[in-house]
């Protein structure tokens, strides 16, 4: 079946630090990839994400990368701020259906 | 955009009750979705709420124990049946507003079920 694959499963770094997340899908139809960040007791909210006719995305401090053919995509945060510290979720439609298969979380920790 | 408002927020239930969770839209959208999230856990699609008719349930969810409305295009509800504390968790009402599964997904803030 389908499936998202997500690492690490925690991160932690250092303010101004980067961060990156890795994702794999094995759906080679897929072609919408989104990134979610969840805050305690809140629920996910979209922060980025990537159609499969572009490589990379930027919006400020935070891109998104995807490679294709490798099945592969990427959540990249420069220089982190403590109020990054949240829950991130990579996801990744299903086909055949109007299901999203989500990866299984990365719990990012921004030391100040 | 869309915001979504859940309620209630949280609960403390007893075993063998049932709860109905409501989901309530600001704006017209396309799909619902309920998803079930354990503590520190990915989030686990429960059904598709179909205006009208009857939700479209995932594989391990069944009807009689998760029956699901959707009256209108903008609210939903989600009941959870004959509580056991396995149902402890959170549950999160979730909307597109596009047609299929390639746009944004709107949460609400989730509803955090503990059943004793």
């Amino acid at each position: 079946g389908e499936n998202v694959e997500q690492h690490p499963s925690t991160l932690s770094v250092q303010e101004g630090d980067s961060a990156v997340i890795k994702c794999t899908y094995s759906d080679s139809a897929s072609n919408y990839f989104p990134w979610y960040k969840q805050e305690l007791g809140k629920g996910p909210q979209l922060i980025i994400d990537i159609r499969s006719n572009v490589g990379e995305k930027k919006d400020q401090r935070i891109a998104v990368t995807l490679n294709k053919t490798a099945k592969h995509f990427s959540l990249h945060i420069t220089e982190t701020q403590p109020e990054d510290s949240a829950v991130y979720f990579c996801a990744a439609p299903s086909s055949g259906g109007f299901k999203t298969i989500f990866g299984a979380g990365t719990r990012l920790f921004v030391k100040a | 955009s869309a915001v979504i408002s859940q309620k209630p927020s949280r609960d403390i239930c007893q075993r063998g009750t049932s709860l109905t969770i409501q989901c309530q839209v600001d704006s017209q959208v396309t799909m619902m979705f309920w998803y079930r999230q354990q503590p520190g856990q990915s989030l686990t699609l429960i059904a598709t709420a179909n205006q009208g008719s009857e939700a479209t349930y995932e594989s391990g969810f069944v009807i009689d124990k998760f029956p699901i409305s959707r009256p209108n295009l903008t609210f939903s509800t989600l009941t959870v049946s004959n509580m056991s504390p396995e149902d402890s968790s959170i549950y999160l009402c979730s909307a597109s507003q596009g047609q299929g599964n390639t746009g944004e997904l709107f949460f609400g803030e989730g509803s955090r079920l503990t059943v004793l």
